[in-house]
């Protein structure tokens, strides 16, 4: 059961346009999420995150949406760049009254941007 | 330099084999965990562990065992290899106890199980 769903295993975005990469998630008790960036042949680097308190969070060129009535969120690079090219990962936790009973973090299945010159 | 830091970065090896992939921090971080990647599927978590002698599992822990004796250091331990754990598997650390700080991961280990 895959709570965590990112459902585009790839995207390609011309140079200096916008990169929206989106998840999914089904389990109404997560209400941290993170968005990670990997290279090939490199780990995972964590990128920017979001509670459930808000409904947007800003990075420089990097934005995360929240829509909670949805389970959905997304990841907006704007303008994006060829060294944005990775596979991103969004992740979901639970700490709401988890009482250190619940700390995992749960992973969607990734998604490839490439940005084309 | 702030890193985690695995070892072997790649393995083949046999079934029924006993192989250990280390992982060490340099970061006095407290939460450690272990992904596996796998096509399709993500990462998915194995175990973790909120400080020293303090582990639980993950999503997968099904063949794997980890232990945590130093809070640098966070084996995971394949006790009896099967082909159905070839692989790519990440360590990662952060500050606090809980998952939902940003980890830092290590380079990755690449074990193939024949």
């Amino acid at each position: 059961d895959q709570q965590v769903k990112q459902n585009s295993p790839s995207l390609s975005v011309q140079e200096g346009r916008i990169s929206i990469l989106n998840c999914d998630y089904t389990n109404s008790m997560f209400d941290y999420f993170l968005w990670y960036k990997k290279y090939p042949a490199e780990g995972p680097t964590f990128l920017i995150s979001i509670s459930s308190i808000k409904d947007k969070n800003e990075d420089g060129r990097f934005t995360v949406f929240l829509n909670k009535s949805a389970k959905h969120l997304s990841l907006h690079i704007v303008p994006s760049q060829p060294g944005d090219s990775a596979v991103y990962f969004c992740a979901a936790s639970a700490e709401r009254g988890s009482n250190f009973g619940n700390e995992k973090l749960t992973f969607g299945t990734g998604t490839r941007l490439t940005i084309i010159p | 330099e702030a890193q985690v830091t695995q070892n072997p970065r790649y393995l083949i090896t046999v079934t029924g084999k006993k192989l250990t992939v280390t992982c060490s921090q340099n970061m006095n971080h407290e939460y450690m965990s272990w992904y596996r990647q796998d096509p399709g599927l993500g990462l998915r978590q194995i175990y973790y562990s909120m400080n020293v002698e303090v582990t639980d599992k993950g999503d997968v822990p099904e063949g794997y065992k980890v232990s945590r004796k130093e809070k640098r250091n966070f084996p995971l331990i394949l006790e009896s290899p099967s082909p159905n754990q070839t692989s790519l598997y990440f360590c990662a650390s952060s500050t606090g106890v809980l998952s939902n700080q940003p980890q830092h991961f290590g380079d990755g280990t690449r074990l193939s199980i024949l």
